[in-house]
């Protein structure tokens, strides 16, 4: 079945440090990839996503790229602030007839500290 | 609040006793789906509906386990006779139509804990 692992957190970055999370996944087919970020206290919610082979899905300084040779989508930004901490979950959703289900990863959480 | 909306956030139950977990959508969705997150692990899928109808409960556990969405009124997530391994944080989420795009907006989180 579909499957998602990315890197075990928790990492702790100080500001303006540059920031990968690392997602690989197993799935048949095409399927469409995401990052979910959840805040303290909040639900998950979107924050990119990308839905075919060499897609870049970005979003507040975040960038991931779909690539199918090497099945990731690493999560990727440049310089990270305080208010980026939370938690980060990669999920995949399968490209079958019918497919709406999500596949998540054990998330990551980060800290990032002034 | 046009959140989707959980609660309980936190329950504390006894084993062999009853949870019922209530989620509202997002105002104007009409499907929703249940997600468990079991400790050290990521989020898994148990069931989706709509109003009045169960699409797919392939992640419900077989024994235990119901929810519904009625036609008025908030989703309930139904677990009987609690054991320690029903521990754990159950998400709600919803969409204005089957999430194709995979864009799903979930709620807080309710947090079961069983003694």
């Amino acid at each position: 079945g579909d499957s998602v692992t990315q890197m075990e957190g928790p990492v702790t970055l100080s500001e303006e440090a540059f920031l990968t999370i690392n997602c690989t996944y197993t799935a048949t087919g095409y399927p469409s990839l995401f990052w979910y970020v959840q805040y303290p206290g909040e639900g998950l919610q979107l924050l990119l996503k990308a839905t075919k082979a060499d897609d870049k899905g970005s979003n507040k300084g975040f960038e991931a790229t779909y690539r199918k040779e090497t099945t990731s989508f690493h999560l990727e930004k440049g310089s990270v602030q305080v208010s980026d901490s939370a938690v980060y979950f990669c999920a995949l959703k399968g490209s079958g007839a019918g497919s709406y289900q999500l596949t998540f990863g054990k998330g990551t959480k980060l800290s990032v500290i002034p | 609040n046009a959140g989707v909306m959980q609660n309980p956030r936190h329950l504390v139950r006894r084993r062999g006793q009853e949870a019922r977990l209530r989620c509202s959508p997002m105002k104007g969705h009409s499907h929703v789906y249940w997600y468990r997150q079991l400790p050290e692990e990521g989020l898994k899928f148990m069931v989706y509906l709509q109003k009045e109808n169960i699409i797919d409960e392939s992640g419900m556990p077989k024994e235990r386990f119901s929810a519904e969405f009625p036609k008025e009124g908030p989703s309930i997530l139904r677990i009987q006779q609690v054991v320690r391994g029903d521990s754990a944080a159950y998400f709600c989420a919803s969409s204005p139509r089957t999430q194709l795009n995979g864009e799903l907006f979930f709620g807080e989180g309710s947090r079961l804990t069983v003694l």
